[in-house]
């Protein structure tokens, strides 16, 4: 069964300072991984995704993710935050044919000034 | 190209009452997810469409909720009756498809408040 945990619900940083979004995944076989972004009131917008080709996939607004296969991690970065990021991002998982997803429980991204 | 359009967006009704959220996908996409997000949560999948027959409901609470997309384009989310704790964001997404089922794009969602 697929399984996807985001290790930080909130994380803060300064703007200008590097992003790190941690998930990691569980899964019996190999997976398609996704990261999306939702702002307030908005609905959630695709930042990169991951389906077995280069392990760096890099995504809009400056963002990129690492697939780390002997980690189970797929941890989303950014060099440098800009107040326009503070949202809920969710790392989310797809295996099998069956189109199921599975979304972790969030974390919230505080960019201080 | 128009995304994928939610009505209504906020809705507030007492309990027992009935609801429904309506969503119309991206022209051509023909698999559509109905989502429950509540406050501080990921989204949990309530229901899958593709064209108009539900291939996933086994999240979907039967004895209140209902679903519908007749003609495989727009669908409908039925409640009736509304209880407290269903007081929720309803997200709807769609999708072209492919092996993993491609990029989802999402609606604003319809946020439900039950008094």
């Amino acid at each position: 069964a697929q399984s996807v945990t985001q290790l930080d619900s909130h994380v803060s940083v300064s703007e200008g300072t590097p992003v790190l979004l941690r998930c990691n995944y569980s899964s019996s076989y190999s997976p398609s991984l996704f990261w999306y972004v939702q702002h307030p009131n908005k609905g959630l917008q695709l930042l990169l995704k991951y389906t077995s080709a280069a392990t760096l996939v890099k995504g809009i607004n400056g963002f990129e993710a690492e697939f780390k296969k002997s980690e189970t991690s797929f941890h989303l970065t950014k060099p440098s935050a800009h107040m326009s990021d503070a949202a809920e991002y969710f790392c989310v998982g797809s295996s099998g044919s069956a189109r199921q997803l599975t979304f972790g429980s969030g974390t919230q991204l505080t960019v201080l000034p | 190209e128009a995304g994928v359009v939610q009505s209504p967006r906020y809705k507030i009704i007492e309990k027992k009452q009935p609801v429904a959220f309506w969503c119309n996908p991206i022209s051509g996409h023909n698999t559509l997810y109905w989502y429950l997000q509540n406050l501080g949560q990921g989204p949990e999948l309530l229901i899958r469409y593709e064209n108009e027959e539900a291939v996933d409901d086994s999240q979907l609470p039967k004895d209140r909720f209902s679903a519908e997309r007749l003609k495989g384009v727009d669908s409908t989310l039925k409640i009736q009756p509304a209880e407290l704790g269903d007081s929720a964001v309803y997200l709807c997404a769609s999708s072209s498809g492919g092996r993993f089922g491609g990029e989802l794009f999402f609606g604003e969602g319809s946020r439900l408040t039950v008094l």
